[in-house]
């Protein structure tokens, strides 16, 4: 049982760069979210999911697309990253938030 | 809009007191009240929550943690820490009127000394 799982754990990119980040779940849950960290700001929610091919805003969004075609799988794209997209961003599952993947590092320079 | 504080960056407390890590919230109507802890370089864990019912919630670890309606406030507690305990903390909230975002606050770094 892996629980919660994304990928990469690190990444650097040029600004302008795309990217997707992966996270995988295998515990059957219907709800998953994105959050950035950020020092001094705890954890924002970037976009959330009630399930399968479902998606909505959250506090940060901008910047940020999300899709969850399959149950177990929600992708965090950037499109053209910019250096304030520099963070750790975090994955949870379940409702409320309770499991979390080990974070991504991404540096955009 | 709901939101979340925690007052202290930082607390400082010798292995075997007690401690408290604080927390304020503000939504609209009664919350859902969460804790989490965080070890470096690691995903955020839960800790406990607060749905309804009685005030002091008990969770893991040995943690509990206090809901005071008229002070709006879900103090994390622990009666005697462990340099183990030493991680980031984290309260979070959601309001209950239909909306599923849950608020994390800044979050307290805990520091148990032996």
């Amino acid at each position: 049982n892996a629980g919660v799982t994304q990928t990469p754990k690190f990444r650097v990119l040029k600004t302008g760069q795309s990217m997707t980040l992966l996270c995988a779940q295998d515990m059957n849950h219907e709800y998953m979210y994105w959050y950035r960290q950020d020092p001094g700001m705890g954890l924002r929610l970037i976009h959330y999911s009630v399930g399968e091919g479902t998606t909505a805003k959250g506090e940060v969004p901008d910047g940020y697309n999300v899709s969850r075609l399959k149950k177990q799988n929600f992708l965090l794209g950037l499109e053209s990253a910019a250096p304030s997209q520099t963070s750790v961003y975090f994955c949870a599952s379940s409702y409320p938030p309770a499991f979390f993947g080990q974070g991504t590092r991404l540096t955009v320079v | 809009a709901q939101s979340v504080a925690q007052p202290e960056d930082q607390v400082n407390v010798a292995e075997g007191n007690p401690l408290t890590v604080k927390c304020t919230y503000s939504v609209s109507g009664n919350p859902y009240l969460f804790w989490y802890v965080q070890y470096p370089n690691r995903g955020l864990q839960f800790l406990l929550k607060y749905i309804t019912g009685d005030n002091l919630v008990k969770g893991s670890y040995g943690f509990e943690a206090e809901f005071n309606k008229s002070q709006t406030s879900f103090h994390l507690k622990k009666p005697s820490a462990l340099v183990s305990d030493s991680a980031l903390y984290f309260c979070a909230v959601r309001d209950r009127t239909g909306g599923f975002k849950t608020i994390f606050g800044a979050g307290t770094r805990l520091f148990v000394k032996a």
